[in-house]
């Protein structure tokens, strides 16, 4: 069964610092790899998704996550955070198959300060 | 415009009194899914459905009910809720399955007392 670990429970930036937030993932072959954003009182949007191909994803917001599979890693980055992304983040995959559940991690609460 | 609704937002009820919320989606979607949100653990998933009359367990499904008897609507039934369900629920939507951009509701807060 697949899982997804996402470290860092609580990060604070400042605002204009880079910003990479890190998601690993246990599946015995590759999956379908996702990066959610919830701001505060909201449901969660999709910031980016990885299926195959180029391992370097790019997403909205300026947002871009990184797959690399020898560290079963899907690490997320932007190179200059904006005090409006402050919100929880989270990592998801998906098991390639037939089914359709899909597992995410604990989230990551980044404050931004001024 | 493209949205998920759910109803209600928020719910504060006692034990064992059969509860449901709703759920409804305007973008023809195939599939929906009804998901936990508890601290530090995450989002859950409870229950989906890839279509009308075909649903199925997520991770937690223990004390819910689903039915999706209509393309937009998907339904979650608390028959006798307990303590351990209160907690943020979301609902969802997509196209085709967990690999389609998902689509979230804003939420509803349960407490059960």
């Amino acid at each position: 069964a697949q899982s997804v670990t996402q470290p860092d429970i609580h990060i604070t930036v400042s605002e204009g610092a880079s910003l990479e937030l890190r998601c690993n993932y246990s599946y015995g072959a590759t999956p379908y790899l996702f990066w959610y954003v919830q701001s505060p009182g909201q449901g969660l949007q999709l910031l980016l998704k990885y299926f195959s191909g180029d391992t370097l994803v790019q997403g909205i917001k300026g947002f871009e996550a990184e797959f690399k599979r020898s560290q079963s890693s899907f690490n997320l980055r932007k190179p200059s955070v904006h005090w409006s992304d402050a919100a929880e983040y989270f990592c998801a995959v998906g098991a390639r198959g037939n089914t359709d559940k899909l597992i995410f991690g604990t989230g990551t609460r980044l404050q931004v300060f001024p | 415009e493209a949205q998920v609704t759910q109803n209600p937002r928020y719910l504060i009820t006692v034990t064992g009194k059969k509860l449901t919320v709703t759920c409804s989606q305007n973008m023809n979607h195939e599939y929906m899914s009804w998901y936990r949100q508890d601290p530090g653990l995450g989002l859950r998933q409870i229950y989906y459905s890839m279509n009308v009359e075909a649903t199925d367990k997520g991770d937690v499904p223990e004390g819910y009910k689903v039915s999706r008897k209509e393309k937009r609507n998907f339904p979650l039934i608390l028959e006798s809720p307990s303590p351990n369900q209160t907690s943020l629920y979301f609902c969802a939507s997509s196209w085709g399955g967990r690999t389609d951009t998902q689509y979230f509701g804003p939420g509803t807060r349960l407490t059960v007392l």
